[in-house]
């Protein structure tokens, strides 16, 4: 049973290019979140998606940053016209049900984003 | 400010040794969570605790919930190189669906 999967691992953009992270979810999880890791900081809430919707984009930048997580393929996390500042580790978690009490995620292995 | 305090944030210790890691919180949580990191990979999920008092227990790791639900406790029993890692607790309010994050405890031990 394949954990979540993220790709690229490694992502290296210029200044003012576009970033695409992908990632597919484990088999059966139909929730999506996305996390930024920083040098000494701990792992930051973005996004949380299910299919075809957003359900939570309380912790991503109001610009330049968007996510989507459509009916076929996997979620993807797009940055528009990177910085320098947007160079981190971005985790996928999945979990495959919303329970009411508590939400228990299984994260991928991270695509690290160098901003050069 | 940040929710979830953990402590120490580093320590370095020797094979065998016994220690124990804190998060703390002023807020009062559905569920904590405690997940191990190692450099260049994601968290893993180690164990989730939700009531309050709770201990669990998986090998050498003791994990504690306090009975107001606010901090939590990982206690490791004879620790080894293995054990090297980044500690994460990580908490939810239940019905936001999104988890909150400790900074972490980098733990070291020498062989």
């Amino acid at each position: 049973n394949a954990g979540v999967m993220q790709n690229p691992r490694h992502l290296v953009r210029r200044r003012g290019q576009e970033a695409r992270l992908r990632c597919s979810p484990m088999k059966g999880h139909s929730h999506v979140y996305w996390y930024r890791q920083l040098p000494e900081e701990g792992l930051k809430f973005m996004v949380y998606l299910q299919k075809e919707n957003i359900i939570d984009e309380s912790g991503m930048p109001k610009e330049r940053f968007s996510a989507e997580f459509p009916k076929e393929g996997p979620s993807i996390l797009r940055i528009q016209q990177v910085v320098r500042g947007d160079s981190a580790a971005y985790f996928c978690a999945s979990s495959p049900l919303y329970d009411q009490l508590y939400t228990e995620a299984f994260f991928g292995q991270g695509t690290r984003l160098t901003v050069v | 400010t940040q929710l979830l305090e953990q402590s120490p944030q580093f320590l370095s210790i020797q094979e065998g040794e016994n220690l124990t890691v804190y998060c703390n919180s002023s807020s009062v949580f559905s569920s904590l969570q405690w997940y191990r990191q190692e450099p260049g990979e994601g968290p893993v999920l180690l164990v989730t605790v939700v009531t309050g008092g709770e201990v669990k227990k998986l090998k050498r790791l003791t994990f504690q919930f306090g009975d107001a639900r606010k901090d939590s406790s990982l206690h490791i029993t004879a620790a080894q190189p293995g054990d090297t890692g980044l500690y994460l607790c990580a908490a939810s309010r239940g019905s936001q669906g999104n988890l909150i994050f400790g900074k972490g405890t980098k733990l070291s031990v020498k062989p």
